[in-house]
C-alpha cells in the first residue's frame, strides 16, 4: 500500500519552538500534500511538494521531500499555540485520477 | 462564505435506517470527493466524481451510494447502516481531477451508528 506513516504519532513543545513531523511512503509519487486537522473540523491544505522538488518554504512551514528515502518532513518554525492540531501527509499517485492516500496523522500539541 | 459544505454536521441514528449526506461546493470546481476517517483517524478515499461521472470508486460495500446530480453536488446515500459505518464522512472538491490539483474539504459529517 502507498499509505504514509507519519512520526511521531504525537508531538508536545512549547510555544516559540520548531516542531518537526516527518511521513514515510511506500510507492513512487506525483506530489506529496501536507494537511492540517483542527479538532471537530476538516482538513485543510497547507503545502504541495511535487516530486521534483527537494524543498518548499510557506510562511512559517518549510516541506522537504527524499524521493530515494520515500520520506517527507514538515517544520514549523516559531509554533504558536494556535498551530495545535493533527498534520497528515497524502500521497498522490503518479498516473489516473487524483487519489490522496493519506498517513494516520502526528498530533501536535503547543503548549503556551 | 463556505467553500465546500454538507449535511448534517452530526447524525446518528440505529442500526439498519438508511441515510443521506448532502454535499455542495460553490468554488466551480469539476471534481468532488467521498472520504471516510474512522476511529483511528484514517483517512481514505470511497468515491470521485468528475462532472457528474464517477472516476474512482474504492472497495466500499454496496450500501454506500454517491449521486451526483450536477458538478456542484455530491451526495451519499447509506443503506441498512451498520454499526461499524460509525465514522466521520469528510466531501471534498478539487478544480480538476489530476493530480497536484489542491483538494479542499468540506467540515465533515459525524455519523454515529446505534
Amino acid at each position: 500500500s502507498q499509505q504514509g506513516e507519519e512520526d511521531p504519532q504525537a508531538l508536545s513543545i512549547q510555544e516559540g519552538e520548531n516542531a518537526t513531523m516527518n511521513c514515510s511512503y511506500k510507492t513512487s509519487i506525483n506530489n506529496l500534500q501536507w494537511y492540517r486537522q483542527n479538532s471537530g473540523r476538516g482538513l485543510v491544505h497547507l503545502i504541495l511538494i511535487r516530486s521534483n522538488e527537494r524543498e518548499k518554504h510557506s510562511g512559517r512551514l518549510r516541506v522537504t521531500l527524499d524521493t530515494s528515502k520515500k520520506s517527507s518532513s514538515l517544520l514549523i518554525t516559531a509554533s504558536r499555540a494556535a498551530d495545535t492540531a493533527s498534520y497528515f501527509c497524502a500521497t498522490a499517485r503518479i498516473q489516473g485520477a487524483q487519489k490522496l492516500v493519506f498517513g494516520q496523522g502526528t498530533r501536535l500539541t503547543i503548549n503556551p | 462564505d463556505t467553500a465546500v459544505s454538507q449535511t448534517p454536521k452530526y447524525l446518528v441514528t440505529q442500526m439498519g435506517n438508511d441515510k443521506s449526506i448532502k454535499c455542495e461546493q460553490n468554488l466551480g470546481h469539476d471534481t468532488m470527493y467521498w472520504y471516510k476517517q474512522d476511529s483511528k483517524k484514517f483517512l481514505k478515499i470511497m468515491f470521485s466524481y468528475n462532472n457528474k461521472e464517477l472516476i474512482i470508486n474504492e472497495t466500499v460495500p454496496n450500501r454506500f451510494s454517491p449521486k451526483s446530480p450536477d458538478k456542484a453536488h455530491l451526495n451519499l446515500h447509506i443503506n441498512s447502516l451498520e454499526l461499524g459505518d460509525s465514522a466521520v464522512y469528510f466531501c471534498a472538491s478539487a478544480e480538476l481531477p489530476s493530480s497536484g490539483n489542491t483538494i479542499y474539504f468540506g467540515e465533515g459529517s459525524w455519523l454515529t451508528v446505534v
